[in-house]
């Protein structure tokens, strides 16, 4: 079966610090990776998704980067962080050759930026 | 692109009422709708979802109907118990180059009291 990993589960940052959180996906190939954000008490923001290996697509500016250098390896980053960076990072798969599959979430990283 | 609008934002029922969700969406090529059911600080876990050549789909105490005609859908739950509360979000999707993208609505959070 498949799962999802994403670490940290928590995490506090000072303002202008660098960020890197990873998620890993196992028990399929070539999935679909998302990373989404959630502020509190908010929906669900996406912010980069990824069809294929170094094939990454923005939703939005923002003062955050991904990359994916394995098949089933997505990093969120950043080099400087911001207070409005913080909220609740979620991973997230789908099967790359489904268009009409479910996403599965990542236990998420929650992120506060001091 | 697609919007997805929720209501209601908050939903408060008694043990043992029903409650509905109601979402509209703005693409007509969207094609797939799933719900997702977050509990406080986890992550969202998919609880039903329904695809375009279906008007109603139904699992246990859980039932979602679609109308594509006028690009509403809902989710219906029967007998509702105070571990039904949570927040809720719909969700639209339409494949895009070789992508799925998934749109959420804002959530709707549901309280069952006892």
């Amino acid at each position: 079966s498949q799962t999802i990993h994403q670490w940290p589960a928590t995490l506090v940052q000072p303002v202008g610090s660098p960020l890197s959180l990873e998620c890993t996906v196992e028990g399929t190939s070539n999935p679909n990776l998302y990373w989404y954000r959630q502020a509190a008490g908010r929906g669900l923001q996406l912010l980069f998704y990824s069809i294929g290996i170094d094939q990454i697509s923005s939703e939005v500016p923002q003062n955050l980067s991904a990359s994916r250098p394995q098949d089933r390896q997505f990093i969120l980053s950043s080099k400087k962080l911001l207070l409005s960076d913080s909220g609740f990072y979620l991973c997230a798969w789908s099967a790359g050759t489904d268009y009409n599959s479910p996403l599965h979430f990542g236990n998420g990283t929650r992120l506060t930026v001091t | 692109g697609e919007n997805v609008e929720q209501h209601p934002s908050t939903l408060s029922v008694q043990e043992g009422d029903s409650a509905v969700i109601k979402c509209t969406y703005s693409d007509s090529a969207s094609n797939y709708f799933p719900w997702y059911k977050q509990e406080l600080g986890k992550r969202p876990q998919l609880i039903i979802d329904i695809r375009s050549n279906v008007g109603e789909k139904k699992d246990q105490r859980i039932a979602v109907t679609l109308n594509k005609t006028a690009k509403h859908f809902s989710l219906h739950i029967t007998e509702t118990q105070p571990e039904d509360s949570a927040v809720y979000f719909c969700a639209a999707s339409s494949k895009n180059t070789g992508f799925q993208k998934l749109v959420f609505g804002t959530g709707t959070r549901l309280l069952v009291s006892p």
